[in-house]
């Protein structure tokens, strides 16, 4: 079954540093999200994308944060100056569809580490 | 905002016995899923049931979902092991792209 992959699973960075989350959707899907869980809470949503635009995003997702879709197969997600509040998992997902109308399908997720 | 919040938060049940889990929401919706969360892991999609539905069936699974409640609830029925996880149930508003989890429950199955 195709799946959505993540790199790289564990991400160390110092803090104001740049950093580039990629993940490889699933070939067919057309929607592509960010979200983010900060250990022992709940998953929240960042930003959603299609056709090379942001089409909705969160509170959470400010200046510092830019998603690219820069070939046909990766979506990234680059924070541009890093701060120990951005240390979360971060999970990429796709879906053939807009929203919930169809399930998302989620990665394995980017371990972030801002020391 | 709208927020799926599950009950209970933890629950701990006999290899064999049926899990329920249930989710409250606060404002209209399109449709409700459930996700399940092994430790370390992505979110592992279950079941979608959409705001005219009242139940749905997955295998072991069972979904209801009361609109008139802003309730839904998740029955797994014959636990294993291996369902041991967290359970997020996840809305969805009308022409909206994101999902909206909830904070989750943890379930444990005992040997």
């Amino acid at each position: 079954e195709p799946e959505v992959t993540q790199t790289p699973s564990h991400q160390v960075t110092q803090m104001g540093q740049e950093v580039i989350l990629r993940c490889v959707p699933i070939s067919n899907h057309l929607y592509f999200y960010w979200y983010r869980q900060i250990l022992g809470q709940k998953v929240e949503f960042l930003v959603s994308f299609y056709n090379n635009e942001i089409s909705e995003k969160s509170e959470i997702f400010d200046d510092q944060f830019s998603v690219e879709r820069p070939d046909g197969s990766n979506f990234t997600l680059k924070i541009r100056s890093t701060k120990l509040e951005d240390s979360a998992m971060y999970f990429c997902a796709s879906s053939l569809q807009r929203g919930g109308a169809q399930p998302q399908h989620f990665g394995d997720g980017t371990r972030l580490s801002i020391l | 905002s709208q927020q799926g919040e599950e009950d209970p938060q933890a629950l701990s049940i006999q290899e064999g016995e049926n899990a329920t889990m249930n989710c409250s929401y606060k404002t209209s919706i399109n449709n409700l899923q459930w996700y399940r969360q092994n430790s370390g892991r992505g979110l592992v999609h279950l079941i979608l049931i959409r705001s005219n539905e009242r139940e749905k069936h997955s295998g072991r699974l069972r979904v209801t979902l009361d609109t008139s409640k802003k309730s839904s609830s998740l029955l797994i029925t014959a636990s294993r092991a291996a369902d041991t996880a967290s359970y997020f149930c996840a809305t969805v508003m009308n022409r909206d792209d994101k999902i909206i989890f909830g904070k989750g429950t943890r379930l444990h199955i005992l040997p």
